[in-house]
């Protein structure tokens, strides 16, 4: 069974960026799965951030694109979230997840996460 | 940008049938998905493809879709149903898009 495990500072300056790990064990990240970032300010819904393939490909959220870098390292398993110039609008609980392996009957792929990490809470405050 | 809605709460008695609906002007053209999030909890994936229940999901919970609104249908409802439920959908442009949630009670 995947498993998923953010990591990283739980308090970040306004200003500051933000860097989690998402490290995947008990399974490949450089399989055909792609791995998504989508975090949850508290008390109110989810927000996608954006996705990543082994080979390094991305997709982001428009509305967060200027600011978001994800990248993976294959060697250890793990794929990483940057989020710069944070201000108290960014504090959440971000997860990682795996964009599951589903399909349509025209071969599409579909935009589900089907195992996700516990989160890990990130505050922006000085 | 693109939103798709859900009611902020429902309230169901156990052995009731709960509907929690999603509305949105691009749900014709793009499949939703269902997730349950318990509390201190990772959201777990409920419903796929507007109507499709992943393996190990009870079959008391079902999707439906009808012109701009899908609906997840949680029949005879357990006290353990108890939960944040989110939709989500994709916009024009393929960017992922989830519901604010729906706060299920077991009263």
């Amino acid at each position: 069974q995947v498993q998923l495990q953010e990591s990283g500072p739980g308090l970040v300056k306004p200003s500051g960026t933000l860097s989690l790990t998402c490290a995947v064990s008990i399974g490949s990240i450089s399989g055909s799965n792609w791995w998504s970032w989508v975090r949850q300010p508290p008390g109110k819904g989810l927000e996608w951030i954006g996705e990543i393939f082994h080979s390094g490909s991305t997709n982001y959220n428009p509305s967060l694109k200027s600011r978001v870098t994800i990248s993976v390292d294959k060697s250890k398993n793990h794929f990483s979230l940057k989020l710069r110039s944070v201000t108290a609008a960014d504090t959440a609980v971000y997860h990682c997840a795996r964009r599951g392996p589903y399909y349509d009957s025209s071969g599409s792929y579909l935009k589900v996460l089907d195992y996700w990490g516990q989160g890990t809470l990130v505050t922006v405050s000085s | 940008s693109y939103e798709v809605t859900q009611p902020p709460s429902v309230s169901v008695s156990p052995g009731q049938t709960a509907r929690i609906t999603c509305s949105g002007d691009a749900l014709p053209n793009h499949y939703a998905y269902w997730y349950q999030q318990k509390a201190g909890q990772a959201p777990v994936v409920l419903i796929y493809k507007d109507t499709e229940r992943p393996s190990g999901i009870p079959e008391r919970f079902s999707g439906s879709s009808s012109g701009t609104t899908v609906t997840l249908t949680i029949s005879g409802v357990q006290a353990e149903d108890e939960a944040d439920y989110f939709c989500q959908s994709a916009d024009s442009s393929g960017t992922w898009v989830f519901g604010g949630g729906t706060k299920l009670t077991v009263l």
